[in-house]
C-alpha cells in the first residue's frame, strides 16, 4: 500500500528521556512535515523539510529535533528539553509541485 | 503572518446540509484545503481548491471561495451520522509550501 506510516502509535516517556517518532512515506514526496496537536486544538507546525538533508523550524521547534537523511524518512526526536511533550503528533508529506498533502495516522506520546 | 479562523462547533440533523466556514489572512495563498479528522485518527484530505477558482464540487462536497473577503466554506449535502468529525481548513503558503491550519470545527450530526 502507498502512504505514510507513523510508529509507534502509542508511546510513553519518562521524565528526562528522549524519544524518537518514526515517519516513513513511499509516495516519492519531496516535502515532509511534523505537526503537534493538543486536545481540542488545531495543528501547530514543529519542523518541515522540502528536500533531503535540509529542514526548517516551524512555529514550535524548541525541544524537538529532526533529520532528513533519506527522502522516505523524517524522524522526530522529542528531547528532554521539551517541557510539555504529551500530545498527538502527526506527520505529513507532499510533493513540492503537487497540490496534495497527506497525513499519517499519528502517534500519541504521553509523559509518565 | 498567516492566520486561519473557524467556528468551533456545528450541530445538524441527519439529511440536512452542513456549511462549515473559514476565514484566512494570507492573500498569497495558492491552495486552500479541507481535512476531516475522526477521533484518535490522522487527517483525511477531503478536497482542495486553487486560489483562482470560485467553486469546486466533489460528490456531496461543495467548496466556495470568496477571495475578496478571504472566506472559504465547505458544504456537505445530505449530511450523515458518519460525517460527524472535526473539519479543518488550511491554507498553503507560496513561499514555504507548508500548511497553516484553523482550530477545527466539530460537526455533530444527530439522527
Amino acid at each position: 500500500d502507498g502512504g505514510i506510516t507513523q510508529s509507534p502509535k502509542y508511546l510513553f516517556r519518562k521524565e528526562g528521556q528522549n524519544v524518537t517518532l518514526s515517519c516513513e512515506q513511499n509516495l516519492n514526496h519531496d516535502a515532509m512535515y511534523w505537526y503537534r496537536q493538543d486536545p481540542g486544538q488545531g495543528l501547530r507546525l514543529i519542523y518541515y523539510s522540502q528536500i533531503v538533508n535540509d529542514f526548517q523550524k516551524g512555529d514550535i521547534a524548541e525541544g524537538y529535533s529532526v533529520s532528513r537523511e533519506k527522502k522516505e524518512s523524517f524522524p522526530l526526536t522529542v528531547t528532554s528539553a521539551q517541557k510539555n511533550p504529551t500530545a498527538f503528533y502527526l506527520c505529513a508529506s507532499g510533493g513540492t509541485q503537487s497540490n496534495t498533502i497527506y497525513f499519517g495516522e499519528g502517534s500519541w506520546l504521553t509523559v509518565v | 503572518g498567516e492566520d486561519v479562523e473557524q467556528s468551533l462547533f456545528l450541530s445538524v440533523r441527519e439529511g440536512d446540509s452542513s456549511v462549515i466556514n473559514c476565514t484566512y489572512t494570507d492573500s498569497s495563498s495558492t491552495y486552500l484545503y479541507w481535512y476531516k479528522q475522526e477521533p484518535g485518527a490522522g487527517l483525511q484530505l477531503l478536497t482542495y481548491i486553487f486560489s483562482n477558482m470560485d467553486m469546486k464540487q466533489d460528490q456531496r462536497l461543495t467548496v466556495l471561495l470568496n477571495k475578496k473577503d478571504k472566506h472559504l466554506s465547505l458544504r456537505i449535502a445530505d449530511t450523515q451520522t458518519g460525517d460527524s468529525a472535526i473539519y479543518f481548513c488550511a491554507e498553503r503558503d507560496t513561499g514555504f509550501q507548508k500548511l497553516v491550519f484553523g482550530t477545527g470545527t466539530r460537526l455533530l450530526v444527530s439522527p
